[in-house]
């Protein structure tokens, strides 16, 4: 079993859309959870840390479960640069340093 | 401050030629990693090192070398390029090592083997 599941996607959804994004996660021992956000043939780059409490930036609400190891992205009011690919990562504290990857959902949002 | 840069951007290599990736962060990491990203596989660690003069081997380490002479740099190596090893390569550095900060990447490197 993969370390990190995530909704294979794509999503397509018009401008102002509100769209969620789920991602399951193996290990209880996970650490901290990240979203990272990655445009086509670009680097990742960290969109939002996930804390158990949930927390919101802007449009974006990110929310862990902890007992069901399972996190959440929220984007309200989708706009044309949301399109992009997010990854959720997750670490452990058995492996130092090393953020465990999903394979990404690809998110295109239209005029 | 530049963060974290990669040289080169495309390379084209012939089955069983070498090369070397090179990493450079000014961000004054202790923490440096190389990743590769494959189609519908994401993005799977190859090798990390947590100091100068120090390194380890990460999820898919076989047919990959490294080296961290210098705090600033981390290097990739490919002795002998394999079809297999055609990915495109991140390198990424970060200031902890727990995972509780963000990584920071470089813009990748393209590498097509023949």
């Amino acid at each position: 079993r993969k370390e990190v599941e995530q909704d294979p996607g794509p999503f397509n959804v018009p401008e102002g859309a509100t769209v969620a994004f789920n991602c399951t996660y193996s290990n209880s021992a996970s650490q901290s959870f990240f979203w990272y956000r990655q445009d086509c043939r670009k680097e990742p780059k960290l969109l939002m840390s996930v804390y158990s409490s949930g927390n919101e930036d802007g449009r974006f609400t990110a929310q862990l479960n902890r007992a069901s190891q399972y996190i959440s992205l929220l984007i309200r009011d989708s706009k044309l640069s949301d399109s992009a690919t997010y990854l959720c990562v997750v670490t452990r504290g058995s492996t130092l340093g090393r953020l465990y990857f999903g394979r990404g959902t690809q998110l295109t949002v239209w005029p | 401050n530049a963060g974290v840069t990669q040289t080169p951007k495309f390379r084209v290599l012939k089955t069983g030629q070498s090369m070397t990736l090179l990493c450079a962060q000014d961000m004054n990491h202790e923490y440096m990693y190389w990743y590769r990203q494959d189609p519908g596989m994401g993005l799977r660690l190859i090798h990390y090192s947590v100091g100068e003069g120090t390194t380890a081997k990460g999820e898919v380490p076989d047919g990959y070398n490294v080296s961290r002479l210098k705090k600033q740099n981390f290097l990739l190596g490919l002795e002998s390029a394999a079809p297999s090893q055609t990915s495109v390569y991140f390198c990424a550095s970060s200031s902890d090592l727990v995972g509780w900060d963000e990584q920071f990447f470089g813009p990748g490197t393209r590498l097509t083997v023949l």
